[in-house]
């Protein structure tokens, strides 16, 4: 799987967008990129995930470069809650067989008000 | 919205006693992962489980650690003489249903703290 770099830490004020940048300059064709993020020692939680297109849903908005060497999530309106680790995680998507996701150090964002 | 169960929450052992850490996965899917967090690092993969038998497992997945389903609802993980490196946040996952083609979201527990004394 393809290696991730993300900033350690990243700062956002309450109701303000967040973006948080994802580099993968080696990613192969078949993988997807897919953010996740952790509260405070929680489980990780899916946000997003895409493999070219840039994607949507109820949580955030994923833009993936047109080289598909980095990637932006974008949370539209962060709140306190979104207080968080985020992980970005390059992987190709498998069928059929169980397969690992690899975390790395992840950016912890902090939104204050 | 459907969700990972995990028991207990905390666990305390004395180090060389077995543990089983219990998780109720989301029902109806077919993939099942344990993953750990040692305070302060990263969370780490142990193992993946699909079709009664392991995918995959990391080093850390040695013969003191074993996994099990022993009926259509629970995923155990087993450590049969917990060392005191053992105490971390032991993650339960599951993702994929029949049919969906591809397992890449994965549900996570809320965890259970494992201290080993």
């Amino acid at each position: 799987d393809a290696k991730t770099t993300q900033p350690p830490s990243m700062d956002c004020a309450e109701g303000r967008a967040a973006n948080l940048p994802c580099n993968h300059s080696t990613i192969s064709g078949n993988e997807y990129v897919y953010w996740y993020r952790q509260i405070h020692s929680q489980g990780p939680q899916y946000i997003i995930h895409g493999l070219k297109n840039n994607e949507t849903n109820e949580m955030a908005s994923l833009i993936i470069t047109e080289d598909r060497k980095s990637s932006t999530l974008i949370l539209p309106h962060a709140t306190l809650r979104d207080t968080a680790v985020y992980y970005c995680i390059v992987r190709v998507s498998y069928t059929g067989t169980a397969s690992k996701l690899t975390f790395g150090t992840g950016t912890r964002l902090q939104v204050t008000l | 919205e459907p969700e990972v169960t995990q028991t207990p929450s905390h666990q305390v052992t004395q180090m060389g006693q077995e543990v089983i850490l219990r998780c109720v996965p989301i029902s109806n899917h077919l993939y099942f992962y344990w993953y750990r967090q040692i305070l302060g690092q990263k969370v780490e993969f142990l193992v993946s489980f699909y079709n009664n038998e392991i995918s995959e497992k990391s080093e850390i997945f040695d013969d003191q650690f074993s996994v099990e389903r022993p009926d259509g609802s629970n995923f155990t993980l087993k450590i049969r003489s917990t060392k005191l490196e053992d105490s971390a946040m032991y993650f339960c996952a599951s993702s994929g249903f029949l049919g969906q083609g591809v397992n890449e979201k994965l549900f996570f527990g809320s965890g259970t703290q494992l201290s080993v004394l």
